[in-house]
């Protein structure tokens, strides 16, 4: 068993949709969590951190952490074309410079105009 | 710009060559983790260096070694090159907020 699980999809959803991603993990000592957003042929990019339990909004995008599921959700509201996109959790039991991440394999998004 | 610089940013190379990818961190950032993605698959670990020293490996061939230098760049060689090995080489710095990607390097084995 892999210790983040995350569906690769590919998830196509119209519009103005809101959409849930989600990985569930097997490790209790995480207690830091991001969502990275990848495009095509770039370099994933810090979409939200979150830290131990609860929820954290910004803008359209809302994580979500429940610890005693061991399960995270990113979702995205009102989505958009440009929101199509590869989209990877992580997470890691320590913080600062010299932490280890813990990847999904990362869930293929498309937002149909 | 993420502050993560990579170079090249194109390879093409042919099998059984030997290549060398170079990072360097952000301002401040003392680690640097280089990662390799192949078409469809997710980012594959390589190796973590923090402030000169090697600090963990991932799924890193014996073809493949690194090193980080006392300005804190980064180095990847790959050699005896194979088709397979051909990929996005990601690096990374790791900051307060977890890691920023540079734009990777592709390389192309023929």
């Amino acid at each position: 068993q892999k210790e983040v699980e995350q569906d690769p999809g590919p998830l196509s959803v119209p519009e103005g949709a809101i959409v849930s991603l989600n990985c569930t993990y097997s490790n209790s000592a995480f207690q830091y969590f991001m969502w990275y957003r990848q495009y095509s042929r770039k370099g994933p990019e810090l979409l939200m951190y979150t830290y131990s339990s609860g929820n954290k909004e910004d803008g359209r995008f809302t994580a979500q952490v429940d610890k005693s599921s061991k399960y995270i959700s990113l979702f995205i509201r009102d989505s958009q074309p440009s929101d199509s996109a590869t989209y990877l959790c992580a997470m890691s039991e320590n913080a600062g410079n010299n932490r280890k991440l813990i990847w999904g394999l990362g869930t293929s998004l498309a937002v149909n105009p | 710009d993420s502050g993560v610089t990579q170079t090249p940013k194109h390879l093409i190379t042919a099998t059984g060559q030997r290549v060398t990818l170079r990072c360097s961190p952000r301002s401040g950032d003392l680690s640097v983790y280089w990662y390799q993605q192949s078409l469809d698959q997710g980012l594959q670990f390589l190796i973590h260096y923090y402030n000169g020293e090697e600090r963990a490996k991932g799924n890193i061939l014996e073809r493949f070694s690194a090193q980080q230098f006392p300005d804190l760049h980064s180095e990847l060689n790959l050699s005896s090159l194979e088709l397979g090995d051909s990929a996005l080489y990601f690096c990374a710095s790791s900051g307060l907020y977890g890691y920023t990607f540079g734009s990777g390097t592709r390389l192309t084995v023929v």
